[in-house]
């Protein structure tokens, strides 16, 4: 079993609608980032996390240290939105310094 | 200056030549980061760098060097490649170890 788990592995969805993209973690950690990479491009940060919950534009993010989960929200959506959405989790301890373990993503397509 | 370049964007070389991928960084982060990435998959750390100093090395061929001339530039060499290891190779950087990671646009190498 992989240390983190994302779901949908792939999300189809409608321009408008709300999208969530959910992230389980086995391990202990220190943060955990929400990343995009666009078809070909470079990886994009959205959001690190360590509690509650944070917002920016249309994009929130949630996580629930007790239950090792996260939640990646996307209000309505857009084809702009198309991409692969990562979670990554940076483990806690000394010698985990800069490292990061990654879901292995989660492929968004949206539809006008 | 919120951005990492990397140069060149494509590499095309043959299992016998030595090449050099460049990374840039004038945020002022500490930290520096090579990562590995294969078609569908999510990035795969190879080193990272620590005020200058290497502090993970994820058991990486010695085919590849890394080096960092100094806090903002980072380089990684090239020698006596496989097709195997034909990728998208990322840098990243962060202020430091636990911080958000700002990454490149990548470098696509493909090896003949």
């Amino acid at each position: 079993k992989n240390e983190v788990e994302q779901s949908p592995q792939n999300l189809t969805a409608q321009e408008g609608e709300f999208i969530t993209i959910n992230c389980s973690y086995s391990v202990g950690i220190s943060a955990l980032h929400w990343l995009q990479q666009h078809p070909g491009g470079g990886i994009v940060s959205l959001f690190m996390l360590s509690s509650g919950k944070k917002k920016h534009g249309r994009l929130i993010a949630t996580i629930n240290i007790q239950e090792k989960h996260s939640s990646l929200h996307i209000t309505a959506s857009h084809p702009r939105d198309s991409a692969v959405y990562i979670c990554a989790v940076a483990n806690a301890g000394g010698t985990s310094y800069g490292k990061l373990t990654f879901g292995q993503g989660t492929i968004l397509t949206v539809h006008p | 200056d919120t951005e990492v370049t990397q140069t060149p964007k494509h590499l095309v070389m043959g299992m016998t030549n030595k090449k050099s991928l460049k990374c840039e960084q004038h945020m002022g982060h500490r930290a520096m980061y090579w990562y590995k990435q294969k078609a569908k998959k999510p990035p795969e750390l190879m080193f990272v760098y620590s005020y200058e100093k290497l502090s993970i090395n994820e058991s990486v061929p010695s085919r590849f060097s890394p080096e960092c001339p100094n806090s903002s530039l980072l380089n990684l060499h090239l020698h006596a490649l496989q097709p195997e290891d034909s990728a998208l190779y990322l840098c990243a950087s962060s202020q430091d170890g636990w911080d958000t990671q700002y990454f490149g646009p990548g470098t696509r190498l493909t090896v003949l």
